[in-house]
């Protein structure tokens, strides 16, 4: 069945430093969404990507859709002492289905 | 009021014994699901729900049943609670084809 793996589980960064955090579905996938859970917290939406090869950008944030659509990407630059949580990629097959999720990157922070 | 609501947010029980974690939505959606979160395993799917009369198991379905009662409801139970069940299990919607998830606050269960 559709698997999505993700690495690393754990980044310890200095403020200031750049993040990277990997997705990679056993399968092409139709879409893959991002989350942030901030500890204690829930799952939040933060972007979808749907076309191959698509790049798309958040303030410090960019996430890419590779051209093959099995492997995505999300990177911080300059991380802030906000950006502390878990970051989910999660993949959906063809028409849309059944959302899976990766097992999550979670990202600190030194000040 | 949040859009998606899970009854108890924290809960304990004990072995063998049978509980229902409940998951309500105003969102309208027709899509539900229902996830667990373990240190290191990510978010889980138990079991989906496309519409009223759908449902389908997820990647760890054994132990777990569901039932979606109306298109708000849909609703978990461990038929008989065994220690490795805890974990944090959350709820999700969101509307067909290719939309955001949204997720309730979480519901903590600990089995012991």
């Amino acid at each position: 069945g559709q698997q999505v793996m993700q690495i690393p589980q754990y980044q310890h960064v200095q403020e200031g430093e750049d993040f990277t955090t990997y997705c990679n579905s056993s399968t092409t996938l139709s879409n893959i969404q991002w989350y942030k859970q901030r500890p204690g917290g829930h799952p939040v939406f933060l972007i979808q990507l749907v076309k191959s090869g698509e790049v798309k950008k958040q303030k410090r944030l960019t996430f890419q859709f590779g051209e093959a659509k099995k492997n995505s990407s999300l990177h911080i630059t300059a991380t802030q002492t906000t950006d502390v949580g878990t970051y989910f990629c999660a993949g959906q097959g063809n028409q849309g289905g059944k959302l899976i999720f990766g097992q999550g990157t979670e990202l600190s922070v030194k000040p | 009021d949040a859009d998606v609501t899970q009854t108890p947010r924290n809960r304990i029980t004990k072995t063998g014994k049978r509980i229902m974690l409940e998951c309500s939505q105003t969102k309208g959606h027709d899509r539900m699901y229902w996830y667990r979160q373990d240190p290191g395993l990510g978010l889980r799917l138990i079991y989906y729900s496309f519409d009223v009369k759908d449902i389908n198991k997820g990647e760890i379905s054994d132990g777990y049943s569901v039932s979606r009662q109306a298109q708000a409801k849909f609703s978990l139970s461990l038929e008989s609670a065994i220690p490795n069940q805890t974990a944090l299990y959350f709820c999700a919607t969101s509307d067909s084809g290719y939309t955001e998830a949204f997720f309730g606050q979480g519901t903590r269960l600990t089995v012991v």
